[in-house]
């Protein structure tokens, strides 16, 4: 039982590329997240879903798309990276029912130049 | 919308002190509460959460944490400080009625223990 995984664990762009964060988790939970963590600013939502095939937006949800094609599985993309948008993500899991738990993968390490 | 609110940005404290760390929030009827640890390049690690019932809960490491709805507080404390304790340590509140309702966060207290 793995848990959250995230992949990549780091990662380095130049401003206008693209790319796709993958989380996967093996606990059978209905909702997942994904976060950024910026010094000084906590957590902030971008995007969460509440179950396979939907999506919504949290806080900073501009210039992120999201996609959960698969119950296990939450996609967070950039189309166009920009510097604003170095940062650390972590993506979370949840059951929906009973303990309430959010559980947090390792996070990536995202550098936009 | 629930809030959350962390007072104090950094706190530094001797080995083998006591600790407090506060954290008040905002919601119209008792919410969920939780708090996390983050160790450095490290994910979020749940400590301790309240639900209902009594006030005073118990989590991990040795840590509790006390629910006082007429503060709209639930500070988490430690007896004894080690080193390892030094981290991020991060509050947050969920609604009860929809599980729907992500966790809103505080913006976190960073805790560094000296000798």
């Amino acid at each position: 039982n793995a848990g959250v995984t995230q992949t990549p664990k780091f990662r380095v762009l130049k401003t206008g590329q693209s790319m796709t964060l993958l989380c996967a988790q093996d606990m059978n939970h209905e909702y997942m997240y994904w976060y950024r963590q910026d010094p000084g600013m906590g957590l902030r939502l971008i995007h969460y879903s509440v179950g396979e095939g939907t999506t919504a937006k949290g806080e900073v949800p501009d210039g992120y798309n999201v996609s959960r094609l698969k119950k296990q599985n939450f996609l967070l993309g950039l189309e166009s990276a920009a510097p604003s948008q170095t940062s650390v993500y972590f993506c979370a899991s949840l059951t929906g029912t009973g303990a309430y738990e959010q559980y947090f993968g390792p996070g990536t390490r995202l550098t936009v130049t | 919308a629930q809030s959350v609110t962390q007072p104090d940005i950094h706190i530094t404290v001797s080995e083998g002190a006591s600790l407090e760390l506060r954290c008040n929030y905002s919601y119209g009827a008792t919410p969920y509460l939780f708090w996390y640890v983050q160790s450095p390049g490290q994910g979020l690690q749940l400590l301790l959460k309240y639900f209902s019932g009594d006030t005073l809960v118990q989590g991990i490491k040795g840590f509790e944490a006390e629910f006082k709805r007429s503060q709209s507080s639930f500070n988490l404390r430690k007896p004894s400080v080690h080193w390892s304790d030094a981290a991020e340590y991060f509050c947050a509140v969920g609604v009860p009625t929809s599980g729907n309702t992500p966790l809103v966060f505080g913006k976190g207290t960073r805790l560094s223990v000296i000798a």
